[in-house]
């Protein structure tokens, strides 16, 4: 079945510390999001990628970074310099202007 | 100001009745895309129904309507017929159409409480 994978489902971080959280798709999507999704809110923009080694700043890009090497998989990095990492991440991918966006069970980020 | 606005924080409803999450947006946008995604508590964004701007005809998918109000600029997310799975997070969210990066904006969302 084809789908969104999301890894993994839980991460702690400690203090100064890098974490990578993995998304991959194979849905032949070529546009991929990732979204923060903070307790009782929406979700909102961090980075998105139209097209593999390209990729773009979303709403809430500081203190992330992203890369796009293949079509798959979009991972995001969450650095020390995001003060508050603490919330639940969603990457999506679509493929089309006017298709929804399909959505990966999600990772769950806390501060140890 | 909000681009995406769901007013009711939360909302209760008796089994097999019908009940309508409201949604208001703002854009000055001619094309653009309302989306409507129900997240249980398990996390994951399901996507239950889309209404296109220039769609002639209100969306329906099941026991999901869009009640599409273009000059109000309401997109109103209807459930049929309710169930005790449909309680959850629902979310109304809106694409527009020349911002090149088909991104979604979300509102705040509406918990949805199925009472038997």
């Amino acid at each position: 079945d084809g789908g969104i994978t999301q890894s993994p489902k839980y991460l702690f971080r400690k203090e100064g510390q890098n974490v990578t959280l993995s998304c991959e798709q194979n849905l032949n999507h070529d546009a991929m999001y990732w979204y923060r999704q903070d307790p009782g809110q929406g979700l909102r923009l961090i980075y998105y990628s139209q097209i593999v080694n390209d990729f773009q700043k979303g709403d809430i890009a500081e203190g992330y970074s992203v890369s796009r090497e293949k079509k798959e998989s979009f991972p995001l990095t969450v650095t020390s310099a995001q003060k508050n990492p603490t919330a639940f991440y969603l990457c999506a991918s679509t493929t089309g202007q006017n298709q929804p966006q399909h959505f990966g069970d999600g990772t769950r980020l806390s501060i140890l | 100001a909000q681009k995406i606005t769901q007013t009711q924080p939360g909302m209760f409803v008796q089994e097999k009745e019908a009940v309508t999450l409201d949604c208001t947006y703002d854009t000055s946008d001619p094309s653009y895309g309302l989306f409507w995604y129900k997240q249980p508590s398990s996390g994951e964004m399901i996507f239950l129904i889309y209404q296109g701007s220039y769609d002639q005809q209100n969306a329906t998918e099941g026991r999901y309507s869009l009640n599409f109000q273009k000059a109000r600029k309401s997109a109103n997310l209807v459930i049929s017929a309710s169930q005790l799975g449909d309680s959850a997070m629902y979310f109304c969210a809106m694409r527009e159409g020349n911002t090149g990066r088909r991104a979604l904006t979300f509102g705040s969302g509406t918990r949805l409480q199925v009472q038997p």
